[in-house]
């Protein structure tokens, strides 16, 4: 157990519709990052906050957004989703965001857009 | 984009044989961080080499790294069932990590 939760574990939905995944970092992290896996298009670092600002953008679409509340959680929101979109989706938090810290990765939302 | 590539890409053998995967990265990096994936699950940490080390242990794992060359590699001895899974290696850049495609190793009983 990473420390790491995510919520929820699956989720089935129809395109065009919105989502939100939650994220909450092991206790005393203060970066989240959010990633995107699918079978095609392997790992993709999505978007990293810090102490609640943005610190890194990734391979996020515009129809993707994020957030880090005061208590540190993340979430995650995809609206008009389409059938691409259908990933695991990770969440990882760190110590600090400078890339010289492990990251410590929670248990992933299986996404299903149908 | 990917900055680390993992070769080769699945590598099957015997329990208790050595598997090497290899990573080779574009730009200058402060440190290489492998990690492992079973199957659907999320990542777990390996081991983090920092530039100015050449060699790390951690129980069954041996990473190298080259940075005259830009590569790392991931040695795990006497093989064991369940080390089957997807390796990745991760290179820090700008704050961030960039990550390779990944090796998938499956290790026969």
């Amino acid at each position: 157990d990473s420390g790491v939760t995510q919520t929820p574990k699956h989720l089935i939905t129809a395109t065009g519709q919105r989502v939100t995944l939650r994220c909450s970092p092991r206790s005393g992290d203060l970066s989240v990052y959010w990633y995107q896996q699918s079978l095609d298009q392997g790992l993709q670092f999505l978007i990293q906050y810090y102490n609640g600002e943005e610190r890194a953008k990734g391979n996020i679409l515009e129809r993707f957004s994020a957030q880090q509340f005061p208590d540190l959680h993340s979430e995650l929101n995809l609206s008009s989703l389409e059938l691409g979109d259908s990933a695991l989706y990770f969440c990882a938090s760190s110590v600090e965001g400078s890339g010289y810290n492990e990251q410590f990765f929670g248990p992933g939302t299986r996404l299903t857009v149908l | 984009s990917q900055q680390g590539e993992e070769d080769p890409q699945a590598l099957s053998i015997q329990e208790g044989e050595n598997a090497t995967m290899n990573c080779s990265y574009k730009t200058s990096i402060n440190n290489l961080q492998w990690y492992r994936q079973n199957s659907g699950r999320g990542l777990v940490h390996l081991i983090l080499i920092r530039s100015n080390e050449r060699e790390k242990h951690s129980g069954r794992l041996r990473v190298t790294l080259d940075t005259s060359k830009k590569s790392s590699s991931l040695l795990i001895t006497a093989s064991r069932a369940a080390d089957t899974a997807s390796y990745f290696c991760a290179t820090d850049s700008n704050y961030q990590l960039i990550w390779g495609a990944g090796t998938k190793l499956i290790i026969k009983p």
